[in-house]
Protein backbone atom coordinates (compact mmCIF):
# COMPACT_ATOMS: atom_id res chain seq x y z
CA UNK A 1 0.00 0.00 0.00
CA UNK A 2 1.06 3.77 -0.62
CA UNK A 3 0.00 6.01 1.39
CA UNK A 4 0.54 10.04 0.47
CA UNK A 5 -0.23 13.03 3.13
CA UNK A 6 -1.36 15.31 3.17
CA UNK A 7 -4.64 14.61 0.81
CA UNK A 8 -4.55 18.28 -0.03
CA UNK A 9 -2.51 21.32 0.54
CA UNK A 10 -2.52 25.20 -0.39
CA UNK A 11 0.37 27.13 -1.37
CA UNK A 12 0.66 30.26 -2.69
CA UNK A 13 2.84 31.33 -5.81
CA UNK A 14 6.51 31.29 -4.98
CA UNK A 15 6.59 29.26 -1.64
CA UNK A 16 7.30 25.74 -1.25
CA UNK A 17 5.41 22.52 -0.99
CA UNK A 18 6.02 18.84 -0.21
CA UNK A 19 4.49 15.97 -0.73
CA UNK A 20 5.09 12.82 1.44
CA UNK A 21 4.34 8.85 -0.01
CA UNK A 22 4.77 6.13 2.21
CA UNK A 23 5.32 2.29 1.01
CA UNK A 24 3.91 -0.55 3.30
CA UNK A 25 7.08 -2.34 2.17
CA UNK A 26 10.76 -1.20 1.15
CA UNK A 27 10.82 -0.22 -3.01
CA UNK A 28 14.67 -0.98 -3.17
CA UNK A 29 15.09 -3.96 -5.63
CA UNK A 30 18.37 -6.36 -5.60
CA UNK A 31 19.11 -4.36 -8.65
CA UNK A 32 19.50 -1.71 -6.85
CA UNK A 33 16.73 0.68 -8.42
CA UNK A 34 13.85 2.34 -6.20
CA UNK A 35 10.58 1.84 -8.00
CA UNK A 36 9.09 4.95 -6.84
CA UNK A 37 7.57 7.35 -9.12
CA UNK A 38 5.59 10.52 -9.03
CA UNK A 39 2.92 11.62 -11.08
CA UNK A 40 1.13 14.82 -11.84
CA UNK A 41 -2.58 14.97 -13.22
CA UNK A 42 -4.05 18.11 -14.26
CA UNK A 43 -7.59 19.07 -14.32
CA UNK A 44 -9.12 17.06 -17.22
CA UNK A 45 -5.82 15.69 -18.22
CA UNK A 46 -4.04 12.53 -18.43
CA UNK A 47 -1.16 12.00 -15.89
CA UNK A 48 2.21 12.93 -16.96
CA UNK A 49 5.54 11.73 -15.62
CA UNK A 50 7.47 13.80 -12.68
CA UNK A 51 10.07 11.74 -11.31
CA UNK A 52 10.99 8.28 -11.67
CA UNK A 53 13.03 6.10 -9.58
CA UNK A 54 13.09 8.43 -6.42
CA UNK A 55 15.08 11.47 -7.73
CA UNK A 56 15.40 11.38 -11.65
CA UNK A 57 13.31 14.05 -13.56
CA UNK A 58 11.96 12.93 -16.69
CA UNK A 59 12.39 14.94 -19.82
CA UNK A 60 10.74 19.00 -19.72
CA UNK A 61 10.40 18.59 -16.08
CA UNK A 62 11.39 22.08 -14.61
CA UNK A 63 14.23 21.92 -12.10
CA UNK A 64 11.81 23.26 -9.39
CA UNK A 65 10.60 19.69 -8.77
CA UNK A 66 12.80 17.59 -6.87
CA UNK A 67 12.54 13.77 -5.44
CA UNK A 68 14.11 12.46 -2.29
CA UNK A 69 13.71 9.06 -0.01
CA UNK A 70 14.73 5.38 0.32
CA UNK A 71 13.31 2.35 1.27
CA UNK A 72 9.79 3.01 2.13
CA UNK A 73 9.80 6.64 3.00
CA UNK A 74 9.52 9.18 -0.29
CA UNK A 75 9.09 13.22 -0.79
CA UNK A 76 7.99 15.40 -3.83
CA UNK A 77 8.71 18.78 -3.48
CA UNK A 78 8.17 21.92 -5.28
CA UNK A 79 10.92 24.30 -4.40
CA UNK A 80 8.59 27.98 -5.81
CA UNK A 81 5.38 26.44 -6.82
CA UNK A 82 4.07 28.10 -9.67
CA UNK A 83 0.20 28.53 -11.25
CA UNK A 84 0.88 25.73 -13.36
CA UNK A 85 1.72 23.10 -10.70
CA UNK A 86 -1.92 22.95 -9.42
CA UNK A 87 -3.55 19.59 -9.89
CA UNK A 88 -3.27 15.93 -8.03
CA UNK A 89 0.03 13.97 -7.27
CA UNK A 90 0.20 10.27 -6.79
CA UNK A 91 2.91 8.70 -6.20
CA UNK A 92 3.13 5.20 -7.81
CA UNK A 93 5.37 1.97 -7.23
CA UNK A 94 6.67 -0.89 -9.94
CA UNK A 95 8.53 -2.95 -7.47
CA UNK A 96 5.57 -5.86 -7.84
CA UNK A 97 2.50 -6.74 -9.04
CA UNK A 98 -0.12 -5.27 -8.81
CA UNK A 99 1.72 -2.06 -9.33
CA UNK A 100 -0.14 0.80 -6.98
CA UNK A 101 -0.86 4.16 -6.69
CA UNK A 102 -0.90 6.49 -3.72
CA UNK A 103 -4.12 8.28 -3.21
CA UNK A 104 -3.24 11.31 -4.60
CA UNK A 105 -2.40 14.68 -3.11
CA UNK A 106 -4.42 18.13 -4.60
CA UNK A 107 -2.13 21.10 -5.25
CA UNK A 108 -4.32 24.03 -4.95
CA UNK A 109 -3.39 27.51 -5.50
CA UNK A 110 -3.41 29.99 -2.65
CA UNK B 1 6.05 11.37 -31.10
CA UNK B 2 4.64 9.26 -28.51
CA UNK B 3 0.97 8.70 -28.83
CA UNK B 4 -1.80 6.25 -27.48
CA UNK B 5 -5.28 6.55 -28.59
CA UNK B 6 -7.60 4.77 -27.35
CA UNK B 7 -11.29 3.69 -27.89
CA UNK B 8 -14.24 1.53 -27.45
CA UNK B 9 -15.73 2.87 -24.03
CA UNK B 10 -19.32 3.50 -23.71
CA UNK B 11 -22.50 2.59 -21.78
CA UNK B 12 -22.93 -0.93 -20.66
CA UNK B 13 -25.33 -2.95 -18.47
CA UNK B 14 -24.21 -4.58 -15.32
CA UNK B 15 -22.74 -7.94 -16.74
CA UNK B 16 -22.38 -7.53 -19.86
CA UNK B 17 -18.72 -7.14 -21.64
CA UNK B 18 -17.08 -4.43 -23.63
CA UNK B 19 -13.51 -4.55 -25.87
CA UNK B 20 -11.31 -1.78 -25.23
CA UNK B 21 -8.37 -0.98 -27.80
CA UNK B 22 -5.30 1.24 -27.70
CA UNK B 23 -4.03 2.00 -30.84
CA UNK B 24 -0.30 2.91 -30.37
CA UNK B 25 2.35 4.66 -33.03
CA UNK B 26 5.65 6.74 -32.54
CA UNK B 27 7.67 4.19 -30.76
CA UNK B 28 8.73 0.36 -31.59
CA UNK B 29 5.89 -1.45 -30.43
CA UNK B 30 7.00 -4.96 -29.50
CA UNK B 31 9.78 -3.12 -27.42
CA UNK B 32 7.17 -1.85 -24.86
CA UNK B 33 5.02 -3.30 -21.96
CA UNK B 34 1.34 -1.46 -21.89
CA UNK B 35 -0.88 -1.22 -19.31
CA UNK B 36 -4.25 -0.32 -18.70
CA UNK B 37 -4.96 2.48 -15.66
CA UNK B 38 -8.37 3.78 -14.93
CA UNK B 39 -10.15 6.28 -12.56
CA UNK B 40 -13.30 6.23 -11.20
CA UNK B 41 -15.58 9.77 -11.21
CA UNK B 42 -13.74 11.62 -8.96
CA UNK B 43 -11.29 9.16 -7.31
CA UNK B 44 -7.54 8.38 -7.92
CA UNK B 45 -5.41 6.16 -10.33
CA UNK B 46 -5.84 2.17 -9.75
CA UNK B 47 -3.70 0.07 -12.18
CA UNK B 48 -5.73 -2.40 -14.01
CA UNK B 49 -3.64 -4.65 -16.43
CA UNK B 50 -0.43 -4.72 -17.48
CA UNK B 51 1.07 -7.08 -21.34
CA UNK B 52 4.92 -7.16 -21.59
CA UNK B 53 6.45 -6.49 -24.82
CA UNK B 54 6.10 -10.00 -26.67
CA UNK B 55 2.90 -10.51 -25.18
CA UNK B 56 4.21 -13.65 -23.38
CA UNK B 57 3.23 -12.21 -19.93
CA UNK B 58 -0.04 -10.97 -18.35
CA UNK B 59 -0.43 -9.44 -14.53
CA UNK B 60 -3.78 -7.37 -13.40
CA UNK B 61 -5.57 -6.27 -10.30
CA UNK B 62 -7.08 -8.68 -8.12
CA UNK B 63 -10.86 -6.79 -8.94
CA UNK B 64 -10.49 -7.56 -11.96
CA UNK B 65 -8.59 -11.00 -12.13
CA UNK B 66 -11.02 -13.36 -14.01
CA UNK B 67 -12.91 -10.43 -16.13
CA UNK B 68 -10.67 -8.70 -18.03
CA UNK B 69 -8.09 -10.12 -20.01
CA UNK B 70 -5.15 -7.76 -21.40
CA UNK B 71 -3.48 -8.60 -24.85
CA UNK B 72 -2.08 -7.10 -27.67
CA UNK B 73 -1.48 -7.34 -31.60
CA UNK B 74 2.06 -6.49 -32.13
CA UNK B 75 1.48 -6.24 -36.14
CA UNK B 76 -1.37 -3.99 -36.02
CA UNK B 77 0.56 -1.77 -32.62
CA UNK B 78 -2.63 -2.05 -30.67
CA UNK B 79 -3.14 -3.44 -27.33
CA UNK B 80 -7.52 -4.58 -26.25
CA UNK B 81 -8.38 -4.98 -22.39
CA UNK B 82 -11.68 -7.14 -22.96
CA UNK B 83 -13.79 -6.58 -20.48
CA UNK B 84 -16.36 -9.31 -19.15
CA UNK B 85 -18.93 -9.41 -16.17
CA UNK B 86 -19.12 -5.22 -15.54
CA UNK B 87 -19.92 -4.03 -12.34
CA UNK B 88 -21.13 -0.33 -11.64
CA UNK B 89 -17.81 -0.18 -9.76
CA UNK B 90 -15.71 -0.45 -13.35
CA UNK B 91 -17.46 2.90 -14.01
CA UNK B 92 -14.23 4.69 -15.25
CA UNK B 93 -12.17 6.68 -17.56
CA UNK B 94 -9.50 4.11 -18.56
CA UNK B 95 -5.95 5.08 -19.88
CA UNK B 96 -3.67 3.44 -21.87
CA UNK B 97 -0.01 3.52 -20.79
CA UNK B 98 2.97 2.77 -22.33
CA UNK B 99 6.21 1.62 -20.00
CA UNK B 100 9.75 2.67 -20.29
CA UNK B 101 10.31 -0.94 -21.04
CA UNK B 102 9.61 -4.39 -22.45
CA UNK B 103 9.08 -5.91 -19.13
CA UNK B 104 7.39 -2.75 -17.19
CA UNK B 105 8.67 -0.12 -15.10
CA UNK B 106 7.43 3.16 -14.67
CA UNK B 107 4.50 4.43 -17.28
CA UNK B 108 6.48 7.40 -19.35
CA UNK B 109 3.41 8.03 -21.44
CA UNK B 110 -0.85 8.28 -21.48
CA UNK B 111 -3.29 8.25 -23.81
CA UNK B 112 -6.34 10.25 -23.46
CA UNK B 113 -8.58 8.24 -21.76
CA UNK B 114 -11.53 6.47 -23.21
CA UNK B 115 -14.92 6.35 -20.44
CA UNK B 116 -17.01 3.18 -19.78
CA UNK B 117 -20.40 3.62 -17.82
CA UNK B 118 -21.64 0.13 -16.59
CA UNK B 119 -25.27 1.60 -15.37
CA UNK B 120 -28.96 0.02 -16.31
Amino acid sequence: AMTQTPLSLAVAPGQPASISCKSSQSLLHTDAKTYLYWYLQKADQSPQLLIYEVSNRFSGVPDRFSGSGSGTDFTLKISRVEAEDLGVYYCMQTLQHPYTFGQGTKLEIK
Amino acid sequence: EVQLLESGGGLVQPGGSLRLSCAASGFTFHNYALSWVRQAPGKGLEWVSIITGNGGSTYSADSVKGRFTISRDNSKNTVYLQMNSLRAQDTAVYYCAKHRDWLGDYIDYWGQGTRVTVSS
